[in-house]
């Protein structure tokens, strides 16, 4: 059974800061890995998406690697902004769905 | 919109009571899941289909829920004789299915009270 852990649960940061966060997955046999972003109360926005046969992929500020055999994703924030601030999601997916984390809740001071 | 919507956003009912909720996917999407997120959790498995077909259901997924896509476009949940721990936000979401590259698009929820 996979499991997907999410390392720190939460982090504040100045604005201004570069911020990794860490996901952990136990099964390396994954069709890709997604990251979101969730507001409160909110649905998920999906950030970036890596599949299964490549190293890493970027969208402006976001960075995203993926290391299959360690069982290992990060997502790397550029220069942190207030409007930032949300839960970050890492997301495992198999042939049919989603094996999600419990998130790590950003906050981000001016 | 094109986005993934559903409707509606906010339901309170009372124990005992049915509910059911309706999830549009994305145009074209021919792939639509279903998850159930609680507080400070992230979301949960519950059910997939492909096209009209639902393909698998979680353990989660008691005999009180039951899922639909009769035409393979929207579909609709329902909980029948809700209890308090069905309270939860009920998300949808929809892809392409494009083997790897199957990202996931989320729609904004249904969040459920049962009183």
């Amino acid at each position: 059974k996979q499991e997907v852990t999410q390392i720190p649960a939460a982090l504040s940061v100045p604005e201004g800061e570069n911020l990794v966060l860490n996901c952990s997955f136990t099964d390396s046999a994954i069709y890709n890995l997604q990251w979101f972003r969730q507001d409160p109360g909110k649905g998920l926005t999906s950030l970036l998406l890596i599949q299964s046969s490549q190293r890493e992929q970027t969208s402006g500020r976001l960075n995203a690697s993926l290391d299959k055999s360690s069982g290992r994703s990060t997502l790397y924030i550029a220069a942190s902004q207030p409007g930032d601030s949300a839960t970050y999601l890492c997301a495992v997916g198999g042939f049919q769905k989603l094996v999600f984390g419990t998130g790590t809740r950003l906050l981000v001071s001016p | 919109d094109t986005g993934v919507s559903q409707n509606p956003r906010h339901k309170i009912t009372k124990r005992g009571q049915n509910v059911t909720f309706r999830c549009d996917p994305i145009s074209e999407h021919n792939r639509l899941y279903w998850y159930r997120q609680t507080l400070g959790q992230g979301p949960e498995f519950l059910t997939y289909f492909q096209n009209e077909a639902q393909l698998e259901k979680s353990r989660l997924l008691s005999d009180r829920f039951s899922a639909e896509r009769p035409k393979g476009s929207f579909s609709t949940l329902e909980i029948q004789r809700t209890e308090q721990g069905d309270s939860a936000m009920y998300l949808c979401a929809s892809s392409l299915g494009q083997g790897t590259d199957n990202e996931q698009f989320f729609g904004p929820g249904t969040r459920l009270t049962v009183l």
